[in-house]
């Protein structure tokens, strides 16, 4: 089936620093969703791309959607503690979300 | 609350013993989804209901699992005869129709252990 490789599995980073980290998969996925999850809490959505090469900002956040519609990437600028947590990316097939693994972003302050 | 919510939060139970998940979904959304996340894994697709259409049950892992949807509303995702295995976190979403799958609002999960 659809596999998504997300890099890196986790990171540790100083508080202020830029953050990037990117999904990739051999399946071509019409949109990309980028999504945060909190301990004990369900994901939530940060941004949603729809197009091959958009390119969306949230405040902070900022993603692409590679124009191979086969990668996507989430930056993260200037780090604060509450970033802290889980970040999925994950690409729609059909009616169904396929996710990468997750980053886990640890913020030193 | 507005949010999508599930019964219990968290679960013990033994090995071969069956256990009943709850979600209540957002009211008004029509599309229901069920996850499973493992320890350090990503969300694993379960099935997913629309409106009164056939559930897409593909992703269910073996036939010990099942789901239902009652009234359009509350759904039950039940596993028989648990193995260790099945430990994981089961995570629900609605939206408001199964195409808006940028306003899929997750539930916070029923951690389910088995011993």
């Amino acid at each position: 089936g659809q596999q998504l490789n997300q890099s890196p599995q986790s990171m540790f980073i100083q508080e202020g620093e830029d953050v990037s980290m990117n999904c990739t998969s051999s399946s071509i996925f019409n949109t990309w969703l980028w999504y945060k999850q909190d301990p004990g809490e369900g994901p939530v959505l940060l941004i949603a791309l729809y197009k091959a090469g958009e390119l969306t900002s949230n405040g902070r956040l900022t993603a692409q959607f590679g124009i191979t519609r086969k990668d996507s990437f989430l930056n993260i600028s200037a780090s604060i503690p509450s970033d802290v947590g889980i970040y999925f990316c994950a690409g729609l097939y059909g009616n169904k979300l396929v996710f990468g693994a997750g980053t886990i972003l640890r913020v030193k302050s | 609350g507005a949010g999508v919510s599930q019964s219990p939060s968290n679960k013990v139970t033994e090995k071969g013993k069956d256990v009943e998940l709850r979600c209540d979904p957002i009211s008004g959304h029509t599309a229901l989804y069920w996850y499973r996340q493992s320890l350090g894994q990503g969300l694993e697709f379960l099935i997913y209901f629309q409106g009164n259409s056939a559930p897409d049950k593909s992703g269910l892992p073996s036939d010990r699992f099942s789901a239902e949807r009652t009234g359009g509303s509350v759904s039950t995702l039940t596993i028989q005869r648990t193995q260790q295995e099945d430990s994981a976190v089961y995570l629900c979403a609605s939206s408001r129709t199964a195409g808006q799958y940028n306003e899929q609002f997750f539930g916070p999960g029923t951690r389910l252990t088995v011993l």
